[in-house]
């Protein structure tokens, strides 16, 4: 199975600043014929499913704020929001869909500093 | 719009039996891989299984958390899959979601709950 390693498990960011996490695979979600990157990333509030932000990497969801933005490729990748906002108080996730099990990072816990 | 819509949780007593529903709308559902995903109270994220397309032969894969205990079907003339799930166990406990992806977006349920306790 895939490993999905995220860090921090938690961190705390002053409204407006930059949050950043971080996301190791451990191997390669890097699928050649295609160069896509089977990594997407989640922001899950309580009581509500998984919300899509990122998808291949790096592909911003519709409607989703361009604050958000996704980085890496193969086994290293970054979820960054350049402007924390309170409602971007959440747990997120990473998960790969390179190959079954699907497997999700622990989760990051984003809250204001 | 893309709807999915789980059904069927509960309690159940442990070594009960249930099947949970997922209701689909708005998307190619005969031709998309259905995944089931659970999350435990508090816990993260976990995979139990999916079930792919007629044109990949219904191909399933479990979890082995739940292998030989659960059994993911589907009835494309409904646009609906089943989770059959057997032997429960506390550890069963969680919300339920189903959810797809494909080249475009990821759509997921909002789940439903199942209680497995005495």
């Amino acid at each position: 199975d895939i490993v999905m390693t995220q860090s921090p498990d938690s961190l705390a960011v002053s409204l407006g600043e930059r949050a950043t996490i971080d996301c190791k695979s451990s191997q390669t979600l890097l699928y050649s014929p295609n160069n896509k990157n089977y990594l997407a990333w989640y922001q899950q509030k309580p009581g509500q499913p998984p919300k899509l932000l990122i998808y291949w990497a790096s592909t911003r969801e519709a409607g989703v704020p361009d604050r958000f933005s996704g980085s890496g490729s193969e086994t290293d990748f970054t979820l960054t929001i350049t402007s924390l906002q309170a409602e971007d108080v959440a747990v997120y996730y990473c998960q790969q869909y390179y190959t079954t099990p699907w497997m999700f990072g622990q989760g990051t816990k984003v809250d204001i500093k | 719009d893309v709807l999915l819509v789980e059904s069927g949780g509960g309690l159940v007593q442990p070594g009960g039996s249930l099947q949970l529903s997922c209701a689909a709308s708005g998307f190619a559902f005969s031709a998309s891989t259905i995944h089931w995903v659970r999350q435990a109270s508090g816990k993260g994220l976990e995979w139990v299984g999916r079930i792919r397309s007629k044109a990949n032969v219904y191909g399933t894969a479990y979890a082995a958390s739940v292998k030989g205990r659960v059994t993911i079907s589907r009835d494309d003339s409904k646009n609906t899959a089943h989770l059959q799930m057997n032997s429960l166990k506390t550890e069963d406990t969680a919300v339920y979601y189903c959810t797809t992806i494909n080249d475009y977006s990821a759509y997921w349920g909002r789940g439903t709950l199942v209680t497995v306790s005495s």
